[in-house]
């Protein structure tokens, strides 16, 4: 399975916008890049996904480099509700596998 | 949009008990759910895949004899944790597939079950 790398943690104020960055250079050309994030004590959340285009959706927007090599989840007005584990995962080799790295801790400051 | 269940959100049992969870698909079919175990401050590991009326798939490392899989229904695949040990301890997730693309962007997480050996 192909994977990413993401930073442990982030911090950011609340109302200001976040960027999560994710690097996944050995992703393959039919790889579909999701992200997915966790509260505390709770299942994983979707949040969007994408293939090759950005993408834009209630939640977030994603934002995926020319050569695929790296993608950014971004949160345009961080709240408190938003403070998670976010997880930047690409399809497995074994359709509809999810594998989970080690996601970014994203702590959310009033 | 997609609900998935699990029950008990939280069990507590001595050691060497069985335990069962379920996972239910609330308002669509899954003919996919997935089961995954996390430790304290550690990510999701994929324990299974689990397809409705068939052997579930186990990933590497996990003991099929001792995490029974049952996918009976397009809405309940239930995790049995036989002989359990302190060991077991964990948070135990499920996700359904609802969709009919087969793509990952379509699995629905359950809230999770806290399963404590004592």
């Amino acid at each position: 399975d192909a994977k990413t790398t993401q930073p442990n943690s982030m911090e950011s104020n609340e109302e200001e916008p976040v960027h999560l960055p994710c690097n996944h250079s050995t992703i393959s050309g039919t790889d579909y890049i999701h992200w997915y994030r966790q509260l505390p004590s709770q299942g994983p959340e979707y949040v969007i996904h994408g293939l090759t285009s950005n993408v834009n959706n209630r939640m977030a927007s994603l934002a995926i480099a020319e050569d695929r090599k790296s993608s950014t989840l971004i949160l345009h007005r961080a709240t408190l509700r938003d403070a998670a584990v976010y997880y930047c995962i690409l399809e497995g080799t074994g359709f509809q596998k999810l594998v989970f790295g080690t996601g970014t801790r994203l702590l959310v400051s009033p | 949009g997609a609900v998935v269940s699990q029950h008990p959100s939280w069990v507590i049992c001595k050691s060497g008990t069985s335990v069962k969870i379920e996972c239910r698909s609330l308002d669509f079919q899954a003919t996919t759910m997935f089961w995954y175990r996390q430790f304290p401050k550690q990510s999701l590991m994929l324990m299974a895949t689990s397809n409705e009326g068939s052997k579930a798939t186990y990933e590497q490392g996990v003991e099929k004899d001792k995490f029974l899989i049952n996918h009976a229904s397009l809405t309940l695949s239930t995790l049995t944790v036989t002989s359990a040990h302190p060991e077991d301890s964990s948070f135990y997730i499920c996700s359904a597939d609802s969709g009919t693309s087969g793509r990952a962007h379509e699995q629905f997480f359950g809230p999770g079950t806290r399963l404590t050996v004592l």
